[in-house]
């Protein structure tokens, strides 16, 4: 059964750091490009960032580019979201989330339950 | 950056009825269109792929279409299960992006 599992959310302020972790279970991990979506309360959802399987190439949402990294440890199955400078707008639920297929960079089917992050003083 | 615009927003129906909503691309996306259901407080459940192509466990009455920059999702008979936001979400270019929602309420 595929599972992913965020964890590392929490109260952090303004201009603060956060590194969030997705561990990954079910499935070849090194085999799919994996992502980050997030969601702000009562918001639509918003997609942040992604990795190629052997975390060669990401990509990055215009509003996180040059404050998160995204990264991944495939002998850990583990995907994490380096998070810094964070600001208010940056207050969501975080969901990782797999690629459709093995090595298709398509969002997917799989996603965590998400973890939430708010970023207040 | 690619933007997403579906319509309607919002939209009220009753269960038996058939509804479509449809999601506009800035820019061609070619067939690399998705479209989730999501309920409240729950994780987003990927509905279609490719446009067009019914994911795995998806009942048969949630069809998508288009292709390009103009895509469709319908329901073909509203059951009680389907009232939820839908999201149109592009992966033909990053940084992939969703449409704003569509909330489907019970008339």
């Amino acid at each position: 059964e595929v599972q992913l599992v965020e964890s590392g959310g929490g109260l952090v302020q303004p201009g603060g750091s956060l590194r969030l972790s997705c561990t990954a279970s079910g499935f070849t991990f090194s085999s799919y490009w994996m992502h980050w979506v997030r969601q702000a309360p009562g918001k639509g959802l918003v997609w942040v960032s992604r990795i190629n399987r052997d975390g060669s190439s990401t990509s990055y949402a215009d509003s996180v580019k040059g404050r998160f990294t995204i990264s991944r440890d495939n002998a850990k199955n583990t995907l994490y979201l380096q998070m810094n400078s964070l600001r208010a707008e940056d207050t969501a639920v975080y969901y990782c989330a797999r690629g459709l297929y093995s090595g298709d960079s398509t969002l997917g089917d799989y996603w965590g339950q998400g973890t939430l992050v708010t970023v207040s003083s | 950056d690619i933007q997403m615009t579906q319509s309607p927003s919002s939209l009220s129906a009753s269960v038996g009825d058939r509804v479509s909503i449809t999601c506009r691309a800035s820019q061609t996306i070619t067939s690399y269109l998705n479209w989730y259901q999501q309920k409240p407080g729950k994780v987003p459940n990927l509905l279609i792929y490719a446009a067009s192509s019914l994911q795995s466990g998806v009942p048969s009455r949630f069809s998508g279409s288009g292709s390009g920059t103009d895509f469709t999702l319908t329901i073909g008979s509203l059951q009680p299960e389907d009232f939820a936001t839908y999201y149109c979400q592009q992966s033909y270019s990053p940084p992939y992006t969703f449409g704003q929602g569509t909330k489907l309420e019970i008339k």
